[in-house]
């Protein structure tokens, strides 16, 4: 099976601008999650979807969107970039089941 | 608060010993734990998963303890080899909760 893919995987992109990140993940897998990494603060969840709805929100301001199209793949949003937005963002899908997460490589977002 | 507490020192091992990584926890009851594997600029890699009802799990050359008085986990790699120098997180979920939280990671390095 093919793993979880992201597009793109590096951008660099200006205060003030928005970004849009997206995520295929792995056939079969309904579930996928985004995280945000940084090397301050670490391995930080963002927001969960599954069937196209989002089901779990971590604690980050509404600048940061998500969504999920019918075939599973999802995007997500930050609007009105700021310094602090920098970062490796990650992908993430799972089977329920069992709650592994299987990652992409991530999008390694700079903002000047 | 929740916590999850992994070194944040590296650890230095010389190849063909034992590593043995640490994952703290408090104000937690987890329903399961889980081991990552994370290189350089990559996504996680998702290694072994052990719930709460058991005490050990093992993988080819690796063993995951939980001890759920001691809210702890030990993630021992034997014979260990320089391609086993990674970043390792532990990561924690509650029952039914698909989304577990990730410790900051502790930085493993094997010397040849």
């Amino acid at each position: 099976k093919a793993g979880v893919t992201q597009t793109p995987r590096y951008l660099i992109k200006t205060r003030g601008q928005q970004v849009t990140l997206s995520c295929s993940p792995i056939s079969g897998h309904r579930s996928v999650s985004w995280y945000q990494q940084t090397p301050g603060q670490g391995l930080q969840f963002l927001f969960e979807y599954f069937s196209e709805t989002q089901r779990n929100k971590g604690n980050f301001p509404g600048r940061f969107s998500g969504r999920q199209f019918s075939n599973s793949r999802s995007e997500m949003n930050v609007s009105t970039l700021e310094l602090g937005d920098s970062a490796l963002y990650l992908c993430a899908s799972s089977l329920e089941a069992t709650g592994e997460q299987y990652f992409g490589p991530g999008t390694r977002l700079t903002v000047t | 608060s929740q916590k999850i507490e992994q070194n944040s020192e590296a650890l230095n091992i010389q190849e063909g010993k034992t590593a043995t990584l640490t994952c703290n926890y408090t104000n937690y009851s987890p329903a399961y734990l889980q081991w990552y594997r994370q290189d350089p600029g990559r996504g996680p890699v998702f290694l072994l998963l052990i719930r709460e009802n058991e005490k050990e799990k093992r993988k080819e050359r690796l063993k995951v303890t939980f001890d759920t008085t001691l809210k702890q986990s030990l993630f021992h790699i034997t014979a260990s080899q320089p391609a086993d120098s990674a970043t390792y997180l532990c990561a924690l979920g509650s029952g039914g909760s698909y989304i577990p939280t990730f410790g900051r990671g502790t930085s493993l390095i094997v010397h040849p």
